[in-house]
């Protein structure tokens, strides 16, 4: 079965500085994966999304993330959070059976705290 | 661009009623909805899918009865909560996408406190 794993529950870092965010998958194909974000008391935004092609794609809000097969990865990055990126972060990874069904699986949620 | 629209943003009932969310798409046709369910602080649980004129697929563990789902046209589906108990008190999430390669679009949830 298709599963989705984000490690870390919590993440605070200051300002200005990097971000990792990690996420780890289980599934049979090639996924089909996601990065969305979600502030409190809303639904949520897509910041990028994995379909083929380059591992390295590029999303809104200056994010970017890795596919990288060989570590069933799918890490989400900033090279400089702002206070505004504080907020709930889901990966996710399209399931059932087929391509593009829009049925995702989400992970557990990383919540980001940005420090002044 | 494409938006899902859910209403209401927040509901409060009593023990023992029943409250409908709707989740409608405005300028797409949403061959396809789900409904999340999302606990505070933990990940959001698809409960169903729901195929426009057919009835909706639920997930292992989800009550039919309780939560009625029905998606009658193409721009439109309702989550009915029957019987509703403060167990029940949740964010609810819809989302919804079209034939063939169509993007998904999130709706911006429905906070059901029942008390």
């Amino acid at each position: 079965a298709q599963s989705v794993t984000q490690p870390d529950i919590h993440i605070t870092v200051s300002e200005g500085a990097s971000l990792e965010l990690r996420c780890n998958y289980s599934y049979g194909a090639t996924p089909y994966l996601f990065w969305y974000v979600q502030s409190p008391g809303q639904g949520l935004q897509l910041l990028l999304k994995y379909f083929s092609g380059d591992t390295l794609v590029q999303g809104i809000k200056g994010f970017e993330a890795e596919f990288k097969r060989s570590q069933s990865s799918f890490n989400l990055r900033k090279p400089s959070v702002h206070w505004s990126d504080a907020a709930e972060y889901f990966c996710a990874v399209e399931g059932g059976g087929s391509s593009n069904t829009g049925k995702l699986i989400f992970g557990q949620g990383t919540t980001l705290q940005v420090k002044p | 661009g494409a938006v899902v629209s859910q209403h209401p943003s927040r509901v409060i009932c009593k023990s023992g009623t029943s409250v409908k969310i709707e989740c409608r798409s405005l300028d797409f046709q949403a061959t396809t909805m789900f409904w999340y369910r999302q606990f505070p602080k933990q990940s959001l649980m698809l409960m169903a899918t729901s195929n426009e004129g057919s009835k909706a697929t639920y997930e292992q563990g989800v009550e039919k009865d309780k939560f009625l789902i029905n998606h009658a046209s193409l721009t439109l589906s309702t989550l009915t909560v029957t019987s509703a108990h403060p167990e029940d008190s949740s964010f609810y999430i819809c989302s919804a996408t079209g034939q063939g390669d169509s993007p998904l679009h999130f709706g911006n949830g429905t906070r059901l406190t029942v008390t």
